[in-house]
């Protein structure tokens, strides 16, 4: 059966830290990776997309990066955090019928 | 564009039935769903519409597409506690991104 893992789930970083969570698949391959953001409060942003291995699209313009250095691995990174950057992240993988979240991952930058 | 909207907020009483409601602007999503988030979690696949259907009935859960009005409900019958969480409709361009919209907090109170 195909999971998906994200970790950590709680972060706390300090403004200007740098910033790496990552994401894996298992039970399926080649898989359209995705980066989601959900501010306090408000609705779910797309990040980042992937459709294979360092193949990466950015959706708005931001602080954080995306990588995809294997077919199954998604890394969301930041060199300088800011305070905006605090939420709660979602990595999820899709198929035909939709998506499939991973449990997220709560930054708060102090 | 792409903008998928819904109410904040939603409060209802234990044993009634509950409607979120959701309007989107794409028409060419061929699939669109409904997630469930519960607090601190990532996100369920609750169901999901085709969107040459009218309605789609499952269990508790009926949703209901007005393709002319770009219209989406879910209605869950016999609301319980447990169904507090907040909702999410989605569709899904073309492009195989899903867009969320804002997400309705269902409350139900005894």
């Amino acid at each position: 059966s195909q999971t998906i893992h994200q970790w950590p789930a709680t972060l706390v970083q300090p403004v200007g830290s740098p910033l790496s969570l990552e994401c894996t698949v298992e039970g399926t391959s080649n898989p359209n990776l995705y980066w989601y953001r959900q501010a306090a409060g408000r609705g779910l942003q797309l990040l980042f997309y992937s459709v294979g291995i360092g193949q990466i699209s950015s959706e708005v313009p931001q602080n954080l990066s995306a990588s995809r250095p294997q077919d199954r691995q998604f890394i969301l990174s930041s060199k300088k955090l800011l305070l905006s950057d605090s939420g709660f992240y979602l990595c999820a993988w899709s198929s035909y019928y939709g998506y499939t979240f991973g449990s997220g991952t709560r930054l708060t930058v102090v | 564009g792409e903008d998928v909207e819904q109410s904040l907020f939603l409060s209802v009483r234990e044993g009634d039935s509950s409607v979120i409601n959701c309007t989107y602007t794409d028409s060419s999503s061929t699939y669109l769903y409904w997630y469930k988030q519960e607090p601190g979690a990532g996100l369920q696949l609750l169901t999901y519409i085709f969107s040459n259907m009218d309605m789609k009935q499952d269990q508790r859960l009926t949703v209901l597409l007005n393709k002319k009005d770009k219209h989406l409900s879910l209605r869950i019958a016999d609301t319980q506690t447990g169904d507090s969480a907040i909702y999410f409709c989605a569709e899904m361009p073309d492009t195989d991104k899903l867009i969320f919209g804002t997400g309705t907090r269902l409350q139900v109170f005894p």
